[in-house]
């Protein structure tokens, strides 16, 4: 069973503009979330994460929100850089499972010049 | 300093042989993860490791194993291939074994399974 989807496998935006990437959970007892980013032929590259216990965090043009009654989160990317483009995967878990992550399928952003 | 490191970076086997993956940590990474990505998929948590002792295990069969060296390297086995296992296999290391630490991920070995 799927506990983390990201039901938009592609999503293409202008340089510039605003990149929003979704995630939904169906896990009530996650409570660590996390963005990677996936290059071909590399292995994915943590972007930044967030605890259950907080609904944004910052880091430079990325930006996290987390929404737990919706159990959603999303990736704000503002600007969108044509280097952005890439595979982005939002992963989740429990703070009992040790690195135990439940990895989306993934969305595939592709920033046009 | 180098990342995490894995080989063979491509191999390509038949259903029913055996295959052993190797990966070695970051520097000062006493904790080695694996996941399987099947084309098209996120990837999929197999083992977790730590101070040479198993600490997680995903719903994989028997077939699947892994262990993880006094120098914390590490080798995941999986024995009787099936066209099913085709896969990148990832290895991630992270410094401690709390869920506070971030996964570093190597590129992967692409199995390809005939």
């Amino acid at each position: 069973d799927q506990q983390v989807k990201q039901n938009s496998p592609s999503l293409s935006v202008q340089e510039g503009r605003i990149s929003i990437l979704n995630c939904d959970y169906t896990n009530s007892m996650f409570d660590y979330f996390l963005w990677y980013k996936k290059y071909p032929a590399e292995g994915p590259t943590f972007l930044i994460s967030i605890s259950s216990i907080k609904d944004k965090n910052e880091d430079g043009r990325f930006t996290v929100f987390l929404n737990k009654s919706a159990k959603h989160l999303s990736l704000h990317i503002v600007p969108s850089q044509p280097g952005d483009s890439a595979v982005y995967f939002c992963a989740a878990r429990r703070s009992n499972s040790g690195y135990a992550l439940n990895f989306g399928k993934g969305t595939s952003l592709l920033v046009t010049p | 300093d180098a990342g995490v490191t894995q080989s063979p970076t491509h191999l390509i086997k038949t259903r029913g042989q055996h295959v052993t993956l190797r990966c070695s940590p970051i520097s000062g990474h006493k904790s080695v993860s694996w996941y399987q990505q099947v084309l098209g998929q996120g990837p999929q948590f197999i083992f977790q490791y730590y101070e040479k002792e198993e600490r997680g295990r995903g719903n994989f069969p028997d077939r699947f194993s892994a262990r993880q060296f006094p120098n914390y390297s590490s080798e995941l086995n999986v024995n009787a291939l099936l066209l099913g296992d085709s896969a990148l296999y990832l290895c991630a290391s992270s410094f401690g074994d709390s869920g506070a630490n971030v996964l570093t991920f190597g590129a992967g070995s692409r199995l390809t399974v005939l």
